[in-house]
């Protein structure tokens, strides 16, 4: 079956730190450009950021760049979402998202609560 | 980078009547790359349409996209009671950016 699957979010201090991750299958995951994309309780849908197929090329949303950073392991099938310096704005369904024209696959999202 | 405005807020509509959703960019769309995609309560959303006019794979022919450069409209031509959702409108022509959506409810 052709899935996204993420795990990690929790609850999370102000300034803390938090990995997610994404579990790819029924696809050839390094074919592919991946995102991750957020959206905060009751809100709409924010593009986090983005990692080409090869994982060389790494692209930023300005509201995490600095703070976050994407990578894959293609050899894993799987990506990843290393969040630092969380702030209460943080607070959302994270999902991981791949790339094909428009979003053609979707995680079921993974919460993060940044709160004290 | 490229804001988009999605009008209505909310349309009310019955089973069976036509919905016309649309879409404004703040700047032309390069190569209509905008994409339309449906949200249910509790659910990720679902991409409906890519290249603001092609249907994805396994979306019914009652969905469709249409516009270029700012405009862009999404029309549902005879609602079904599964197609009450929120709907959002993306950009990824330049960064990626998306609209604030329109929900669609049962009048």
């Amino acid at each position: 079956e052709v899935q996204l699957v993420e795990s990690g979010g929790n609850l999370v201090q102000p300034g803390g730190s938090l990995r997610l991750s994404c579990s790819a299958s029924g696809f050839i995951f390094s074919n592919y450009p991946m995102h991750w994309v957020r959206q905060a309780p009751g809100k709409g849908l924010e593009y986090v950021s983005a990692v080409s197929s090869s994982g060389d090329n790494t692209y930023y949303a300005d509201s995490v760049k600095g703070r976050f950073t994407i990578s894959r392991d293609n050899s894993k099938n799987t990506l990843l979402l290393q969040m630092s310096s969380l702030r209460a704005e943080d607070t959302a369904v994270y999902y991981c998202v791949r790339r094909m024209g428009g979003y053609d696959l979707w995680g079921q999202g993974t919460l993060v609560t940044v709160s004290s | 980078e490229i804001v988009l405005t999605q009008s209505p807020g909310t349309l009310s509509l019955s089973p069976g009547e036509r919905a016309t959703l649309s879409c404004r960019a703040s700047q032309s769309v390069s190569s209509s790359y905008l994409a339309w995609y449906q949200q249910k309560p509790g659910q990720a959303p679902r991409l409906l349409i890519y290249g603001a006019s092609s249907r994805a794979t396994g979306i019914p022919d009652r969905f469709s996209g249409s516009g270029s450069g700012t405009d862009f409209t999404l029309t549902i031509s005879r609602l079904e009671p599964e197609d009450f959702a929120v709907y959002y409108c993306q950009q990824y022509g330049s960064s990626f950016t998306f609209g604030g959506g329109t929900k669609v409810e049962i009048k």
